[in-house]
């Protein structure tokens, strides 16, 4: 079975600060590849999908990229609404979340 | 305005079943698939199941074939996900998610999701 990995597992950076959070497919997934944000007690949603295309409503400073089985997520200025923790997904065929990172405020 | 609206919350003993529905407003209810996805007390994201409402073709995790079935009501443009033999592990937030077809966005809207207790 297809196996999300993401690193780190959490992470804790100053308001202004790039954010990179990275995500590894087990065997290819093209750009198959999503990344949600939850906020304590909401429900996810949706940041990036293609790997890199934004989704509309989303602030320019999140940003995608990876092809294959490596991907990232770049927060350019980390702003303290940011705080929550963030998923990637691959979602084509039977979707797989990987298992997370908190993202916090020094 | 669209939209999912989720059931409220349940509380069931072991063994037993719990239906959460997922009322769809704001777009053509055909138009897009439906997801079920849990997340237990302080872990991360787990799907459950998928089913196109124009059809009622169905998909499950491995892990929750046997144990759960997504119906729908197009009537009420309302998709269902019921969950049986219920146990302790099952306690979790569920939440429904809807997802078109490529290139759309997946699951770009969700529901508020359903806190579902297993206790005795």
């Amino acid at each position: 079975d297809l196996q999300m990995t993401q690193s780190p597992s959490s992470l804790s950076a100053s308001v202004g600060d790039r954010v990179t959070v990275t995500c590894r497919a087990s065997q290819g997934i093209s750009n198959s590849l999503a990344w949600y944000q939850q906020k304590p007690g909401r429900s996810p949603n949706l940041l990036i999908y293609a790997a890199s295309t934004l989704q509309s409503g989303v602030p320019s400073r999140f940003s995608g990229s990876g092809s294959g089985t490596d991907f990232t997520l770049t927060i350019t200025s980390l702003q303290p609404e940011d705080v929550a923790t963030y998923y990637c997904q691959k979602y084509n065929g039977a979707p797989t979340f990987g298992p997370g990172t908190k993202v916090e405020i020094k | 305005q669209v939209q999912l609206v989720q059931s409220g919350a349940e509380v069931k003993n072991p063994g037993a079943s719990v239906r959460v529905s997922c009322k769809a407003s704001g777009y053509t209810f055909t138009d897009y698939y439906f997801h079920w996805v849990r997340q237990a007390p302080g872990q991360g994201l787990e799907w459950m199941a998928w089913m196109n409402p124009a059809n009622g073709v169905t998909d499950y995790a491995q892990k929750f074939r046997g144990r759960v079935a997504m119906t729908r009501d197009t009537s009420i443009n309302t998709a269902y996900m019921e969950l049986s033999g219920l146990r302790s592990d099952d306690t979790a937030v569920y939440y429904c998610a809807r997802d078109g077809n490529r290139p759309t966005p997946p699951f770009d809207l969700w529901g508020q999701g359903t806190l579902v207790t297993v206790s005795s």
